[in-house]
């Protein structure tokens, strides 16, 4: 059974630093998802990371992807208040066709 | 292109009550997937469909039944509701998958199903 984990699930950061949220999962694969979600909305794309050391940017968010240590990063750099949200990662079985979501990492930025 | 469409958006049931609900695809998806969204708990799989008149179980599937009759349509029902069953529910649809090909999900706006 694959099983996805985020740290930390909760993230309270000041606006203009940086922080990095990371996931990890249990078995192979070389795909690898980042969601946003606001409150009371649907889940929005934010990165598709396809293969080892996949690195995507847009804005103040960078994610990246280590297949071999099963491991993906999401770093978010000064962050600003409009970054406040719910972040996923979700990972494909190479074997299977559902993504696995973590639980999630709720993020409040402060002035 | 309107995506993913689920309707109902909201809905209260009394325990016991049936009812269906809809999500249709516009982007011609082979996969469907229907999701619940409890606080804490991330998204859990409840059913999932990777084709037309295909349907298969995922990690929370009892209480639930779908059908896949359009490949357009995936329908999740609830026969007799209960408490444990409020939720929000997410569905989803994605690409087919060949030997590595994206299979990034887009999803519905979500359907708040409360059961008193």
């Amino acid at each position: 059974e694959l099983k996805v984990e985020q740290n930390p699930l909760f993230l309270s950061m000041q606006e203009g630093k940086n922080y990095t949220i990371y996931c990890n999962y249990s078995t192979t694969s070389d795909r690898l998802y980042w969601y946003r979600q606001d409150p009371g909305k649907s889940l929005e794309s934010l990165f598709v990371l396809l293969s080892n050391g996949a690195v995507k940017q847009e804005g103040r968010l960078m994610a990246s992807l280590d297949t071999k240590a099963r491991l993906s990063t999401l770093h978010i750099t000064a962050a600003v208040h409009d970054l406040s949200a719910t972040y996923f990662c979700a990972v494909g079985p190479n074997s299977g066709y559902a993504l696995n979501f973590g639980k999630g990492t709720s993020l409040l930025v402060t002035p | 292109n309107a995506g993913v469409t689920q309707t109902p958006k909201f809905r209260v049931l009394k325990t016991g009550q049936s009812m269906t609900l809809l999500c249709a695809q516009d982007m011609n998806h082979e996969y469907m997937y229907w999701y619940r969204q409890d606080p804490g708990m991330g998204l859990r799989l409840i059913h999932y469909s990777v084709g037309e008149g295909t349907t298969a179980k995922g990690e929370v599937p009892d209480g639930y039944n779908v059908s896949r009759l359009k490949k357009q349509n995936f329908l999740l029902g609830l026969e007799s509701a209960a408490p444990s069953q409020t939720s929000v529910y997410f569905c989803a649809s994605s690409y087919s998958w060949t030997g590595g090909l994206n299979t990034e999900a887009f999803f519905g706006q979500g359907t708040r199903l409360t059961v008193v």
